[in-house]
């Protein structure tokens, strides 16, 4: 059963606390995007990355976020600080080849920043 | 900017009836077009794909791109109440830029 999987599936926090999420993509795939999706904006791409190499992160607070991708299986997003305004769920998705890339995501994580 | 836009609805549609949902995108480099269904509080899920002109049918579903008046929409045969959703419309400008820019979605709703 391939899929994307994601941890924690939800995540309570103060503000000000160090939050990481945790991303295993599809074997195989060489992509991994991170979305953000609030009632307001939608989905958001925050970054993607190919072949474990960052790609585009124009889509994150450059400040308080960062993408990674220690290797192959595992992709993370970290908020430090973290802001009541960065509520809301963060999903990964994966893809395979260029071009015409269907992304399928993972279950995502709510977070809440209180 | 890329901007896809759509109309958030509610759509309601009655059961067995066609669903149309429609979709513009502002950026011409657009080159492939999605369509995701995302119920509440899940995960958007992918429903098919297209990136040349004209229909492409699969099953119930039938998406339609016509990228001269840069629109795209979705139909939905013999509409279920298992279909309603938000129906999710993305487009990435391919050529290795693969991050897919999302309309906010439309919330369509199938009466029995």
């Amino acid at each position: 059963d391939a899929r994307v999987t994601q941890t924690p599936r939800h995540k309570v926090t103060e503000m000000g606390q160090e939050v990481t999420m945790r991303c295993q993509p599809i074997l195989g795939h060489n992509t991994v995007f991170w979305y953000r999706q609030t009632m307001m904006q939608g989905l958001e791409l925050l970054a993607y990355f190919r072949n474990r190499a960052p790609l585009d992160d124009s889509g994150m607070p450059k400040d308080r976020f960062s993408a990674e991708m220690p290797d192959a299986t595992l992709a993370t997003l970290k908020i430090q600080p973290s802001e009541p305004r960065d509520s809301a769920v963060y999903f990964c998705a994966s893809g395979s080849g260029q071009g015409h890339t269907e992304a399928f995501f993972g279950q995502g994580t709510r977070l809440t920043v209180v | 900017q890329k901007e896809v836009e759509q109309n958030s609805g509610p759509l309601s549609v009655p059961e067995g009836a066609i669903a149309s949902l429609n979709c513009t995108y502002s950026d011409r480099g657009s080159q492939s077009f999605f369509w995701y269904r995302q119920y509440s509080g899940k995960s958007p899920e992918l429903i098919m794909f297209i990136y040349s002109n004209g229909d492409k049918e699969d099953g119930r579903f039938t998406a339609q791109l016509n990228k001269a008046s840069q629109y795209v929409s979705l139909l939905i045969r013999d509409s279920q109440p298992s279909d309603s959703a938000t129906y999710l419309c993305a487009a990435n400008s391919g050529g290795g830029a693969d991050g897919l820019t999302f309309g906010k979605g439309t919330h369509l709703i199938i009466q029995p």
